[in-house]
């Protein structure tokens, strides 16, 4: 299987500021096809998560571009270039390349 | 409009069945691969089974297989997830999850909870 690991565990960012979060996979995440099923996801509490980037750079609809994912084979970052207070959530990358789909931990943004 | 509601959690005692069922809105259902992934409150997520849309593939994750059993009526729209011979570490929200891009888990349920416990 794929394990995922992501870093930090947790992020304390003032607001305004930018925030970085890493995720590695023990293994290439390059589809037979050519394509990277890399995801991020968010998930605020109490909620389901919600994806903000597919195939590791393209945002999901309504995700605002303060949010942008890069990286490639088996190396990924989620950034956001502004944090702001609607950010305070667990992000959380997941591979879905091969099965079993994996997750990493989860990273806790909160504002410092 | 909610997309994916699950349904069929609840307390059940340790080696008893369960059967989940998700609910799929919009067409086009037999499209899709879905899957169940669960999570146990404040830790992290564990993909259980997935299957094609076609019911051509179906896997399941080590820690359920042999137990779970993973179905779909696209007809009805309908996702299960058969537990079997349920342990108190099966424990979680179990979400269901479907594949619109590829390998992209793009719509999530609202989860169910399953606990197990005597």
């Amino acid at each position: 299987d794929a394990v995922m690991t992501q870093s930090p565990l947790s992020l304390s960012v003032t607001l305004g500021q930018p925030a970085s979060i890493s995720c590695r996979s023990s293994q290439s995440l390059v589809h037979a096809t050519g394509d990277t099923f890399l995801n991020w996801f968010q998930q605020r509490p109490g909620q389901s998560p919600r994806r903000l980037i597919y195939q590791v750079s393209i945002r999901d609809s309504g995700v605002p571009d303060r949010f942008s994912g890069s990286g490639s084979g088996t190396a990924f970052t989620l950034k956001i270039s502004r944090v702001e207070a609607d950010d305070v959530a667990l992000y959380f990358c997941m591979q879905g390349t091969h099965w079993p789909y994996t997750f990493g931990q989860g990273t806790m943004l909160e504002i410092k | 409009e909610v997309q994916l509601v699950e349904s069929g959690g609840g307390l059940v005692q340790p080696g008893r069945s369960l059967k989940l069922t998700c609910a799929a809105a919009g067409s086009t259902f037999e499209y899709y691969g879905m899957h169940w992934v669960r999570q146990v409150p404040g830790k992290g997520l564990e993909w259980v089974a997935g299957i094609y849309g076609n019911g051509r593939r179906i896997d399941y994750g080590a820690s359920v297989k042999g137990r779970f059993t993973i179905s779909r009526d696209n007809t009805k729209k309908f996702l299960y997830l058969q537990m079997n011979s349920l342990r108190p570490e099966d424990t979680a929200l179990y979400y269901c999850i479907k594949d619109i891009t590829p390998g992209g888990a793009d719509q999530w349920g609202q989860g169910t909870l399953v606990t197990v416990s005597s």
